[in-house]
């Protein structure tokens, strides 16, 4: 199995609260996603990381922030947590661009729910 | 419209049945186009790759690509019923230098002995 963790792996918060959630990789991958999962949608994409500090925003960006300081580690941060963000969190790697490396690994989940 | 569409199910097959999976896709340069296994309350897994037009086969499994069409399909033979789960169709593309992928919403099969 691909080296990634996700911390936490259970969340209950209560609306307005920050939130942050970790996703830690062993296998070096330049690129790292966060992705929420939901009844009927599917997996959305909501920002990526393509080397330190390089980021992008995915499709459904808006009230998430990312960071990413070493090569290993990429947070996803809930400034206010709503409702709405009541989801399941999945963190990715991939090497993109070399064929086989595009595959992309997925790590655990955290199931985040707002009260 | 979804970039990647999927027919959500549940698809519905009896045991040692062909199970065939479809994908289209709308946008022209995506590049690479994968199959993920996702059981339930468990993270997507790959089942299968493919870059170029044609088949890939890989023991029961079989996946399809047809840039013209942008229709990418699977096909499991000797469906098991092990083989229930989500399975979710993904396209990667470049867009301004990045890698950016794009996942269906996933169809539910059941294979029932």
């Amino acid at each position: 199995d691909a080296g990634i963790t996700q911390s936490p792996r259970h969340k209950v918060t209560e609306t307005g609260t920050p939130v942050t959630l970790r996703c830690h990789q062993t296998e070096n991958h330049r690129y790292m996603y966060w992705y929420r999962q939901d009844p009927g949608h599917g997996l959305r994409l909501i920002h990526y990381s393509y080397g330190v500090k390089d980021t992008d925003k995915g499709e459904v960006s808006d009230g998430y922030s990312v960071s990413r300081s070493k090569t290993e580690d990429f947070l996803l941060t809930l400034e206010s947590a709503t409702s709405s963000q009541t989801s399941v969190y999945f963190c990715a790697i991939s090497e993109p661009g070399t064929g086989v490396g595009d595959t992309q690994y997925f790590g655990p989940g955290t199931r985040l729910t707002v009260l | 419209q979804k970039e990647v569409e999927q027919n959500s199910g549940p698809l519905s097959v009896p045991e040692g049945a062909i199970a065939s999976l479809n994908c289209t896709y709308s946008d022209r340069v995506s590049q690479s186009f994968f199959w993920y296994r996702q059981y339930s309350g468990k993270s997507p897994e790959l089942i299968m790759s493919i870059y170029s037009n044609g088949d890939k086969e890989d023991g029961r499994f079989t996946a399809q690509l047809n840039k013209a069409s942008q229709y990418v399909s699977l096909l499991i033979r000797d469906s098991q019923p092990s083989d229930s789960a989500t399975y979710l169709c993904a396209v990667n593309k470049l867009g301004g230098g990045s890698y950016i992928p794009t996942f269906g919403r996933g169809t539910s099969l059941i294979v029932h002995p």
